[in-house]
């Protein structure tokens, strides 16, 4: 069956960056993209970016360009977030999100259990 | 970029009761649109796809329509584990969006 399971929790100073995994199993890693998304404490989702596990290629939001790097290890089958400068405003839960057709326009179904980021002095 | 504007931003209703939700588009994104339900400390769950698909193993007292700019999730009659927050998520164009969300409470 579909896993993708995250890495844990991650307290950060401001300034820092940290990199999230979210290892894949269950299915063949290169056929479907991966989303990831955030939600700040008692907040709504928002959407972070994607990427095609085959070809490595990324979409980002202008609101993240240059702060946020999403990379794959096609050999572990793992999805990377990397969220540099980080601020307060960033402390959140950071989900995996893989979507289950090919092409990748489709909204992700199977889900990471979540990561808690927070960033704190 | 595409806003996805929900409404309402909550909602109170009781056990039976008919309930929908509303996302408009900035512009128009075809039907690529999915619907989600999440409960405290949960990652979402999709409920539709392509706007109104019923994922396998949702109930099927869920349903969702619409294309172009105006969707709809209509819950026919609601059940105790219903009581949760719904998020729909445009993906015809890179940014995908969410909606802000609607909390569903009971009354």
């Amino acid at each position: 069956q579909v896993q993708l399971v995250q890495s844990g929790a991650e307290v950060k100073k401001p300034g820092a960056s940290v990199k999230v995994s979210c290892k894949a199993s269950g299915y063949t890693f290169t056929s479907y993209f991966m989303h990831w998304v955030r939600q700040a404490p008692g907040q709504g989702l928002e959407w972070m970016g994607i990427i095609n596990p085959s070809a490595g290629s990324t979409s980002y939001p202008q609101k993240f360009q240059g702060r946020v790097t999403m990379t794959r290890d096609t050999s572990t089958s793992t999805v990377y977030m990397e969220l540099s400068s980080l601020r307060s405003e960033d402390t959140a839960v950071y989900y995996c999100a893989r979507v289950d057709c090919s092409g990748g326009n489709c909204p992700p179904d199977y889900w990471g259990q979540g990561t808690l980021v927070t960033v704190s002095s | 970029d595409i806003q996805m504007t929900q409404s309402p931003s909550s909602l109170s209703a009781s056990v039976g009761d008919r309930v929908t939700i509303t996302c408009r588009a900035s512009q128009g994104i075809r039907n690529d649109l999915g619907w989600y339900q999440q409960k405290p400390g949960k990652a979402p769950k999709r409920l539709i796809y392509a706007a109104s698909s019923l994922q396998s193993g949702v109930p099927s007292r869920f349903s969702g329509s619409g294309s172009g700019t105006e969707f709809t999730l209509t819950i026919s009659s609601l059940q105790p584990e219903d009581f949760a927050t719904y998020y729909c998520l445009q993906h015809n164009t890179y940014p995908c969006s969410f909606g802000q969300g609607t909390k569903l409470e009971i009354k």
